[in-house]
């Protein structure tokens, strides 16, 4: 089935170092959004990319979307302890664009 | 903003009963919502998509018969979990989409068969 690839599944970081993640596709993707789960909670939409080699940024998050389309990246500078959860890339599905499959996730954890 | 509500947050029921849970779209209409299951520390499975006013469509390896799906209104849909059993114990959560907002999940309901 349709799968979108993210890494890696775990980082550990210390307070104040950057944290990235990335997320590939096979395929070419009309978009690409990004969430975050705190532990405990729900998915929360972050950001939607949808241009070839877009960019866009939201405070210390910096969100990057492939000249192809098919890969995503979310880079976090200075990672403060709110930081920490799991980040999922998501991508509209093959057979129905109205749904979105979700990316494997990668969780952050911070020592503070 | 887009507010999607969940309910029951939590529920323990016994092997062999029903379980149904509610999403509600608070403030929109949603014509399409999508149910979700994840297992610890996993990424969101997409179970189906509740389409109002029509059959659900599932998605392959997921038993429509046990989890029944009905999307009466433009701003409910039901997922009921039938005799359940402990390895449907999970995470469940639906999801709408709105224009500009993404994808809004519900909080989520913790299901536990015992």
């Amino acid at each position: 089935g349709q799968q979108v690839m993210q890494i890696p599944q775990y980082q550990h970081v210390q307070e104040g170092e950057d944290f990235t993640t990335y997320c590939n596709s096979s395929t070419t993707l009309s978009n690409i959004q990004w969430y975050k789960q705190r532990p405990g909670g729900h998915p929360v939409f972050l950001i939607q990319l949808v241009k070839s080699g877009e960019v866009k940024k939201q405070k210390r998050l910096t969100f990057q979307f492939g000249e192809a389309k098919k890969n995503s990246s979310l880079h976090i500078t200075a990672t403060q302890t709110t930081d920490v959860g799991t980040y999922f890339c998501a991508a509209p599905g093959y057979s129905s664009a109205s749904k979105i499959i979700f990316g494997s996730g990668t969780r952050l954890s911070i020592r503070p | 903003g887009a507010v999607v509500s969940q309910h029951p947050s939590r529920v323990i029921c016994k092997s062999g009963t029903s379980v149904k849970i509610e999403c509600r779209s608070l403030d929109f209409q949603a014509t399409t919502m999508f149910w979700y299951r994840q297992f610890p520390k996993k990424s969101l499975m997409l179970m189906a998509t509740s389409n109002e006013g029509s059959k659900a469509t599932y998605e392959q390896g997921v038993e429509k018969d046990k989890f029944l799906i009905n999307h009466a209104s433009l701003t409910l849909s039901t997922l009921t979990v039938t005799s359940a059993h402990p390895e449907d114990s999970s995470f469940y959560i639906c999801s709408a989409a709105r224009q500009n907002y993404g994808y809004t999940f519900g909080s989520g309901t913790r299901l536990t068969v015992v």
